[in-house]
């Protein structure tokens, strides 16, 4: 069963800590990017990847970090540096960059 | 400023009902993404196109390149459809998606 899971569904963040959203794909897909949803507003690209070791910055990279050491995972960090984390947190994966992009369950960020 | 507007915001029908959503964008793109969102916040894909029409079930799509719309039909709506859809213009260049903010829409048994 191919498909892209992240984990964990809810996650909460106590201020000055570092967290990690999890990514992960078994369709074989080359690009991977992360996004984040807020209220009324429409995805924002916060990273992307089109090939292992290798990733760019979207429009809202500020206080947040990545990675890409396999293919199938890309790991979101949040950092303290992000001053407003509360968030629906999604990946997607395509082919390749630019192709049909397939979404994860996401993750919701909640700061105590 | 907004690269993509939706239209209705909101949008509720009775079950049978034909829908219609709009989405006009102010960029160059070279094709557009119809993405379903669900309550509980999971995202389909539903289609990826650049020009004319595809259609899969009771869903529709049309685009104009040229006149920088499309438009997404549902026929038959049923209470499942409930959900936020949402447009996705693909940039020209780059790996840019341009998200809309969604219609929502709620189909009433």
């Amino acid at each position: 069963d191919g498909g892209i899971t992240q984990s964990p569904k809810y996650l909460f963040r106590k201020e000055g800590q570092n967290v990690t959203l999890s990514c992960e794909q078994n369709l074989n897909h080359d690009a991977m990017y992360w996004y984040r949803q807020d209220p009324g507003q429409g995805l924002r690209l916060i990273y992307y990847s089109q090939i292992v070791n290798d990733f760019q910055k979207g429009d809202i990279a500020e206080g947040y970090s990545v990675s890409r050491e396999k293919k199938e995972s890309f790991p979101l960090t949040v950092t303290s540096a992000q001053k407003n984390p509360t968030a629906f947190y999604l990946c997607a994966s395509s082919m390749v960059a630019q192709e049909t992009q397939y979404f994860g369950p996401g993750t919701r960020l909640l700061v105590l | 400023k907004n690269e993509v507007e939706q239209s209705p915001q909101n949008l509720t029908a009775q079950e049978g009902e034909f829908i219609t959503i709009n989405c006009s964008y102010s960029v160059g793109i070279s094709a557009l993404h119809w993405l379903q969102q669900h309550p509980g916040g999971g995202i389909v894909s539903l289609f990826m196109l650049s020009s004319g029409k595809k259609k899969h079930g009771r869903l529709i799509a049309t685009i104009n390149i040229q006149e920088k719309h499309s438009s997404l039909h549902i026929t038959a709506s049923h209470p499942r459809d409930s959900a936020v859809y949402i447009c996705a213009p693909r940039a020209n260049t780059g790996n840019q998606f341009y998200f809309g903010t969604g219609t929502s829409l709620t189909v009433i048994p």
